[in-house]
C-alpha cells in the first residue's frame, strides 16, 4: 500500500480557532512532510519530520506546529487560524536519507478560514 | 536562492498533438540537484511522473520524457502525442539530500487535452 491518507479532506474553520489536520502512511517511511498550496502558487514546504526530529521552515516557524506520535501518523496544528491560512495542505512521506527517494503525497486537505 | 520556473498555464492542446512544458531551475545551494516531474490528476494527490538524478540523463514514463541539462539548467517535459487522459497539472521540482529529502516546486502547469 503506497497511499498517504489525510483527514479531513475539507475543513471549515473560524478566524481565531484552532485547526488540527491528520496524515497517516503505512509504508514505514521515516520522513513525513507538510506543504501548503495556494492557487497558482507552488507547494511550499512548511515542516517535516525526519524520524522524531521536527524541522520547521524559518518563515513559518511560529505559525504551524506538528506532532508525530508514531512512525505512521503526523499532524499539523494551527493554534489560531487567520484568513491567510486558507489553502490546500498536502502531506507527503518518503524513506529519506536515500538519493533515490521519492515523496508520496496524500490527496490534501482543503482548509477554508472564515 | 533555489527555485523552479515552469511554463505558465493553462495550456490547451488537441489529442495526438505534441507537447512541451518548459522548466528551468536555479540550484545555488544544492551541489547535485535531482530533478522531478510530478503530476496531479483531477481528484487525486500529487504523484511522481519521472525523475533524473544525473546531469545529461533522460527520464521517461507514460510516453513523457525529460532530459536533465545542466548547461542550460533546464528539465523540459515533452510528449510526442498527448491523450485526453494526460489532462492534469504538472509540477517540475528540484530536490536535494541534506539529512532529508526536500522538494522545491514550480507553480504548476495546467494541461487540458481536447478530444
Amino acid at each position: 500500500d503506497t497511499t498517504v491518507k489525510q483527514n479531513p479532506r475539507y475543513k471549515l474553520a473560524r478566524v481565531g480557532k484552532p485547526v488540527n489536520l491528520i496524515c497517516s502512511q503505512t509504508m514505514n517511511h521515516d520522513t513525513m512532510y507538510w506543504y501548503q498550496k495556494k492557487p497558482n502558487q507552488a507547494p511550499k514546504l512548511l515542516l517535516f519530520y525526519y524520524d522524531k526530529i521536527l524541522n520547521r521552515e524559518a518563515d513559518t516557524f511560529e505559525k504551524f506546529q506538528s506532532s508525530r506520535p508514531n512512525n505512521s501518523f503526523c499532524s499539523l496544528y494551527i493554534g489560531s487560524a487567520g484568513l491567510e491560512y486558507s489553502a490546500m495542505y498536502l502531506c507527503a512521506s518518503s524513506r529519506g536519507g536515500d538519493n533515490y527517494a521519492e515523496q508520496f503525497f496524500g490527496p490534501g486537505t482543503r482548509l477554508t478560514v472564515l | 536562492g533555489d527555485s523552479v520556473t515552469q511554463t505558465e498555464g493553462p495550456v490547451t492542446v488537441s489529442e495526438s498533438e505534441s507537447l512541451i512544458i518548459n522548466c528551468t531551475y536555479s540550484a545555488t545551494s544544492i551541489a547535485y540537484p535531482n530533478l522531478f516531474w510530478y503530476v496531479r490528476y483531477p481528484g487525486e494527490g500529487l504523484q511522481l511522473l519521472l525523475k533524473v538524478i544525473t546531469a545529461g540523463q533522460k527520464g521517461s514514463s507514460r510516453g513523457f520524457e525529460a532530459t536533465y541539462n545542466k548547461e542550460t539548467t533546464s528539465f523540459h517535459l515533452q510528449k510526442a502525442s498527448v491523450q485526453e487522459s494526460d489532462s492534469a497539472v504538472y509540477y517540475c521540482a528540484l530536490g536535494e539530500t541534506s539529512g532529508s529529502w526536500q522538494l522545491i516546486f514550480g507553480s504548476g502547469t495546467q494541461l487540458t487535452v481536447m478530444p
